[in-house]
């Protein structure tokens, strides 16, 4: 299976900062890597896909970038609404893999 | 609207067999994948296994395999996530998500918690 990496598992930003989560695959996995977002007691919400297109509907403050193995989500500026955590995932290999997620708190 | 509708909470013992589903509608259910994804209390998103309605193609994550069933009935739009003998560990909530290459998961169910407990 491929193994995806996140980093950091938590972070902690004041409104307005500019936020970076990283993801690496075990393996190269193309441009197949989504993000998503999930907050308590919901269901996760598709941010980003192919790495780096934005899902419709999404704030224009995330970003997505990368390819191969290494790829980035950007928050461009903090929200308050953007508390959760944040999830990496590969679907260019079965079966499809999670990165563990990075919990991002507001201070 | 596309949406996907998860039948609601279940409360079992261990050793009962379970049937979970996910209603689509507003897109073509027949033609789009559906996604099983595992959220086991206060730990983070696995990926169960992937159907296409439209002929039964399923593959399973293989530390699934074997202990569920992942299926479909394209007739009435909805898919199916079955264990014939569940355990404590099963005690999760259980997602369904739509799925195509281009797009990743883009529609969620709302989720079906399952507690497994004597």
């Amino acid at each position: 299976d491929i193994q995806m990496t996140q980093s950091p598992s938590t972070l902690s930003a004041s409104v307005g900062d500019r936020v970076t989560i990283t993801c690496r695959a075990s393996q190269s996995i193309s441009g197949w890597l989504a993000w998503y977002q999930q907050k308590p007691g919901k269901a996760p919400n598709l941010l980003i896909y192919k790495a780096s297109t934005l899902e419709s509907g999404v704030p224009s403050r995330f970003s997505g970038s990368g390819s191969v193995t290494e790829f980035t989500l950007t928050i461009s500026s903090l929200q308050p609404d953007d508390s959760a955590t944040y999830y990496c995932q590969q679907y260019g290999t079965y079966p499809y893999t999670f990165g563990q997620g990075t919990k991002l708190e507001i201070k | 609207e596309v949406q996907l509708v998860q039948s609601g909470a279940e409360v079992k013992k261990p050793g009962e067999s379970l049937q979970i589903s996910c209603k689509g509608s507003g897109y073509s259910f027949t033609t789009n994948w559906i996604a099983w994804v595992r959220q086991m209390p206060g730990k983070g998103l696995e990926w169960m296994g992937i159907i296409y309605p439209d002929d039964s193609d399923t593959r399973y994550n293989p530390s699934f395999q074997g202990q569920v069933t992942i299926s479909a009935d394209k007739s009435i739009s909805t898919a199916y996530l079955q264990w014939s003998g569940l355990k404590a560990s099963d005690t999760a909530m259980y997602y369904c998500a739509k799925y195509s290459p281009l797009d990743a998961m883009d529609v969620w169910g709302q989720g079906t918690t399952v507690t497994v407990s004597s």
